[in-house]
């Protein structure tokens, strides 16, 4: 069974840029969560979606969005980017929200 | 809010020799769950843990989860290069696709 993919890998953007990335979960699993993870602060939990439907939302600002579409494929946005949202952000996916299994990751560089 | 200690911060072992970390709470989790993350890649789950008291094996890896709750602990036998990572224990209580990470023990092993 293939395992979570995200694109792309790598992004580098400009302060003020928007950015969009994409998460395709393992087939069957229906919860999609994202979190960012820098050497300061470590993992902290982003958003979750269940379902086409935000079930959970950590403590980010507005700036960071996401969606699930029908076939529980995932993105999230950030839009006006500063340059602390430098982080390499995971997305990891679940059949029924407790064992999350996760993706590469993006690493988003803001210049 | 919930936080998660998780002890040592790092470890530098000798090939063959057992590893013991762990991770505390503030507050009771109903799962436990233990990640290995290799550099540029996402966390790889390692034993989910869904009772107190419950002890799980996952070849040479071995992990508890504590009776109060609000502690597991993970356990590796005879360690090989390979293991070579960094270790994260993560918790949930009641809130969905939401993790709670540790901030991870980095594991070193020489040959």
């Amino acid at each position: 069974k293939a395992g979570v993919t995200q694109t792309p890998r790598y992004l580098i953007k400009t302060r003020g840029q928007q950015v969009t990335l994409s998460c395709s979960p393992i087939s069957g699993h229906r919860s999609v969560s994202w979190y960012q993870q820098t050497p300061g602060q470590g993992l902290q939990f982003l958003f979750e979606y269940f379902s086409e439907t935000q079930r959970n939302k950590g403590n980010f600002p507005g700036r960071f969005s996401g969606r699930q579409f029908s076939n529980s494929r995932s993105e999230m946005n950030v839009s006006t980017l500063e340059l602390g949202d430098s982080a390499l952000y995971l997305c990891a996916s679940s059949r029924d929200r407790n064992e999350q299994y996760f993706g590469p990751g993006t690493r988003l560089t803001v210049t | 809010g919930q936080q998660l200690n998780q002890s040592p911060q790092s470890m530098f072992i000798q090939e063959g020799e057992d590893v013991s970390m762990n991770c505390t709470s503030s507050s009771i989790f109903n799962t436990w769950l233990w990640y290995k993350q290799d550099p540029g890649e996402g966390p790889v789950l390692l034993i989910a843990l869904y009772k107190a008291g419950e002890l799980t094996s996952n070849g040479r890896l071995t992990a508890q989860f504590g009776i109060t709750r609000k502690d597991s602990f993970l356990n590796i036998s005879a360690s090989i290069p390979s293991d070579v990572g960094i270790y994260f224990c993560a918790g949930n209580y009641n809130q969905g696709g939401k993790l709670i990470f540790g901030q991870g023990t980095e594991l070193s092993v020489k040959p």
